[in-house]
């Protein structure tokens, strides 16, 4: 168990307004990652920190921001959610040898 | 351009015969390989790795090759259980040279029949 929790684990929003989804692990971790997961695909990676306020974005970061003023936060914001944005939300932290991560449980997030 | 390729999305097996999920790469640069299982409605978990200078890596019932000539590498499970069934995520990394970022596979599903 790599401590990490998510917050809210769902959530139903409409077009147009804004979303913040929040990370938090309790072992110090200095890399964070988001991803999303849609039907059909595998995780594609949002954005990612190397530490405090150290971010930058991954594959499919458009319409997505995130900040992490601690190490154990790292918080993912949807400026103005789409439908397209309906999605799994996944963050993780990455520890171990190999470049292992370990996951959170995820927030499903509904935009109508 | 999808650099991690698992081209099963599914695949059906008996409890007790072996698994053999498989995975394609493009990028010569990745130095690890990671696989992951994942139960519905709960996060990916990390199941086993190998790093590119060994052609093989065994814990239990799960062993993972790689064949880096072929840019290929898969995960056996032998032998397999019910509980097995889930959805299993191939995954690459360049190492630190890429801050530790993985890129995933699309996943395929594993079902073990009882």
């Amino acid at each position: 168990d790599a401590g990490i929790t998510q917050s809210p684990r769902h959530k139903v929003t409409e077009t147009g307004t804004p979303v913040t989804l929040r990370c938090h692990q309790t072992e110090n971790h200095r890399y964070m990652y988001w991803y999303r997961q849609d039907p059909g695909h595998g995780l594609r990676l949002i954005h990612y920190s190397y530490g405090v306020k150290d971010t930058d974005k991954g594959e499919v970061s458009d319409g997505y921001s995130v900040s992490r003023s601690k190490t154990e936060d790292f918080l993912l914001t949807l400026e103005s959610a789409t439908s397209s944005q309906t999605s799994v939300y996944f963050c993780a932290i990455r520890s171990g040898l190999a470049y292992e991560q370990y996951f959170g449980p995820g927030t499903r997030l509904t935009v109508t | 351009d999808q650099q991690v390729k698992q081209n099963s999305p599914s695949l059906s097996v008996q409890e007790g015969r072996i698994s053999i999920l498989n995975c394609d790469y493009t990028n010569s640069m990745f130095d690890y390989f990671l696989w992951y299982k994942k139960y519905p409605a709960e996060g990916p978990t990390f199941l086993i790795s190998i790093s590119s200078i060994k052609d093989k890596n065994e814990d239990g019932r799960f062993t993972v090759f790689l064949n880096k000539s072929a840019k290929h590498l898969s995960l056996h499970i032998v032998p397999s259980q019910p509980g097995d069934s889930a959805v299993y995520f191939c995954a690459a990394s360049e190492g630190d040279t890429n801050a530790g970022k993985s890129t995933f596979g699309d996943g395929t599903t594993l079902t073990v029949k009882p």
